[in-house]
């Protein structure tokens, strides 16, 4: 049984570009949240979808935006890259959108 | 706002000996305080987690307690061995399934 995949597992863009993350929840799963994660510190909350409607949103800018597909898998999109956007990019699921969450493996990204 | 504050930032234990990590929370209207812990280059793995109608939790030598008056909860390690060397997370939801982290704790164990 797959735990949750998160694609690609590492990413090099410059400053002004677009990316896309990627992430599958474990199976069974309707809620997928994205978190943010800078070297030493804890994740930090960017959004939560539950069943396609997204159910929070952390302080993060518009450039960070997010939807959730009918397989429940789930897209991170980043506009207008920063330096200060390098950083893990983490997928967490879980079956009712609370408690139990499981992480991916997560997505290096390095902005340079 | 919803903060959370965990202690210390760094623990050094002897092979054995007993690990504790304390954590307070702001949004008296959180439930569910999860602990993960992350080893170099990984995944947060949940580890333990403590829900509010519960005062104390165990799972072998990891036991997790919860004050929620004070707003309190700490991670406790018992026997601890090299391989429980990682960086230690507290974390508690808030409204939205939003997950709000501690700023972690690196554990390390001495053979």
């Amino acid at each position: 049984d797959a735990g949750v995949t998160q694609s690609p597992t590492h990413l090099i863009k410059t400053r002004g570009q677009q990316v896309t993350l990627r992430c599958s929840p474990i199976s069974g799963h309707k809620s997928v949240s994205w978190y943010q994660q800078v070297l030493g510190q804890g994740p930090q909350f960017i959004f939560q979808y539950y069943e396609k409607e997204e159910r929070g949103r952390g302080n993060f800018p518009d450039r960070f935006s997010a939807r959730q597909f009918p397989n429940y898998s789930s897209e991170l999109n980043v506009n207008a890259l920063l330096l200060g956007d390098s950083a893990l990019y983490l997928c967490a699921s879980s079956f009712g959108g609370s408690r139990g969450y499981t992480f991916g493996s997560g997505t290096r990204l390095t902005v340079v | 706002g919803e903060n959370v504050e965990q202690h210390p930032s760094t623990l050094s234990v002897q092979e054995g000996d007993s690990a504790v990590i304390k954590c307070t929370y702001s949004d008296s209207a959180s439930n569910y305080f999860p602990w993960y812990k992350q080893e170099l280059g990984k995944r947060p793995q949940l580890i333990i987690d403590i829900r509010s109608n519960v005062g104390e939790k165990k799972d072998q030598r990891i036991a997790v307690t919860l004050n929620k008056t004070a707003k309190h909860f700490s991670l406790h390690i018992t026997e601890t061995q090299p391989e429980d060397s990682a960086v230690y997370f507290c974390a508690a939801e808030a409204r939205g399934g939003k997950l709000i982290f501690g700023q972690g704790t690196e554990l390390s164990v001495k053979p």
